[in-house]
Parts: structure tokens; C-alpha cells; sequence
């Protein structure tokens, strides 16, 4: 699986958008890019992924750029309960490998 | 997608001694997986469980130190074999619904080896 990389840490104020960028320069034509976020003391949460189009689900919105080397994960209003680690990971969507390989995130820390 | 319910939650252990993690599913689930998360860091895949055959370990991970079994479709257990302070970390079961669906977790559980 490509390798993604990620700010260690991003503020954003409550009510206002949080744009995550994710880097991933080597990812290949069969590779989707997931999201994933944890919350402290929790398991991780799914919480969308994409190939190629830009995708949005009831928790955020991704945008992938046309060469699909970047990408980035939007919060449209982000609120103190999105305080989190999130982890962009790039891997094969089907098939029978389906772990998922964990960077180090971006640690998102929402003010009041 | 499903809830995957952890026992125990957190445990204090004595060095030398071993624990067994239980993951249990509320669905019948394609792919089950351990991962471990030490303080501060990311996680980490620690292998597959098979239903019915030997789980399948990463690089850095052996059977001998941490035996898995899955027994059936909703159940599988991880055994942290003769601990040192090394293996305090939060460890993590994963699985799958479908191969087309996306992989869940439950809460962990926050071991500490003293």
C-alpha cells in the first residue's frame, strides 16, 4: 500500500470548516483513499473513502485531486467532539487484504 | 456495520504472566484482525484470524507471544503470552461485515505489565 503523509497537528475553531490535507504521492491506479479518525480512549471510526471522485457522506467531504496525489478531508462545521486523530491510508479497495495500514495522523484539536 | 464488544477493557498484569483478550461480535463477519497501539504512537497490524486455521502474523509478530484463535464467525480471542513492561499498550479488534465493507473496531483494551 502507498504511503500517505499527514501535518502532525491542525487547529480549527469551532463552527468553521476543517480542511485535513493528506499526501500521497505514489499511490497506484487501484488504491482508494480511506479516512479513518480516533477520538481519545476510543477505537478507531470510519469515516469515508474515494478513488478518483470527489465523495461526501453525513460526516464530511473528500476531495481528491485529479492526478490523485493529494487529497483532503473537509469537516464542513467542526465541533468540539471532532477533537481527534485522523489517519488518511491509501490501500486496495476489494480483495482479500483488507487490514488497513496506519500512518500517524494529524491530530485535530477543535477551540471553542 | 456491527458493535464489537471487548473484554476486558483494561487489566494490570504481572510480568511473566499471560492475558486473554476476548472480541465478540454482534454479527456474523468476514475478517477479523488484532492490532496494538502503544503509548502515543499509531497502531499497528498484529495479524488476521482465520476461522477454523492459524492466524496470519506481521512482520515482528509470532505465534509463540501472541496466540489467536477464532473459532467462528463472531469470536476470536488474542492471548498476550508471558508479558514484560514492553507490552503495555491498548489492543484493538477489528472486522470486517463483508469483503466490500469497511472495517470497524471495538473500544480496545488498555493493558498495563507492571
Amino acid at each position: 500500500d502507498a504511503k500517505t503523509t499527514q501535518p502532525p497537528s491542525m487547529d480549527c475553531a469551532e463552527g468553521r470548516a476543517a480542511n485535513l490535507p493528506c499526501n500521497h504521492s505514489t499511490i497506484s491506479g487501484n488504491e482508494y483513499v480511506y479516512w479513518y479518525r480516533q477520538i481519545h480512549s476510543q477505537g478507531p471510526q470510519y469515516i469515508i473513502h474515494g478513488l478518483k471522485n470527489n465523495e461526501t457522506n453525513e460526516m464530511a467531504s473528500l476531495i481528491i485531486t485529479e492526478d490523485r496525489k493529494s487529497s483532503t478531508l473537509i469537516l464542513p462545521h467542526a465541533t468540539l467532539r471532532d477533537t481527534a486523530v485522523y489517519y488518511c491510508i491509501v490501500r486496495v479497495g476489494t480483495g482479500a487484504a483488507r487490514q488497513l495500514t496506519f500512518g500517524s495522523g494529524t491530530q485535530l484539536t477543535v477551540l471553542p | 456495520s456491527a458493535v464489537i464488544s471487548q473484554k476486558p477493557s483494561r487489566d494490570i498484569c504481572q510480568r511473566g504472566t499471560s492475558l486473554t483478550i476476548q472480541c465478540q461480535v454482534d454479527s456474523q463477519v468476514t475478517m477479523m484482525f488484532w492490532y496494538r497501539q502503544q503509548p502515543g504512537q499509531s497502531l499497528t497490524l498484529i495479524a488476521t484470524a482465520n476461522q477454523g486455521s492459524e492466524a496470519t502474523y506481521e512482520s515482528g509478530f509470532v505465534i509463540d507471544k501472541f496466540p489467536i484463535s477464532r473459532p467462528n464467525l463472531t469470536f476470536s480471542t488474542l492471548t498476550v503470552s508471558n508479558m514484560s513492561p514492553e507490552d503495555s499498550s491498548i489492543y484493538l479488534c477489528s472486522a470486517l461485515l463483508t469483503a466490500n465493507t469497511e472495517a470497524f473496531f471495538g473500544q480496545g483494551t488498555r493493558l498495563t505489565v507492571v
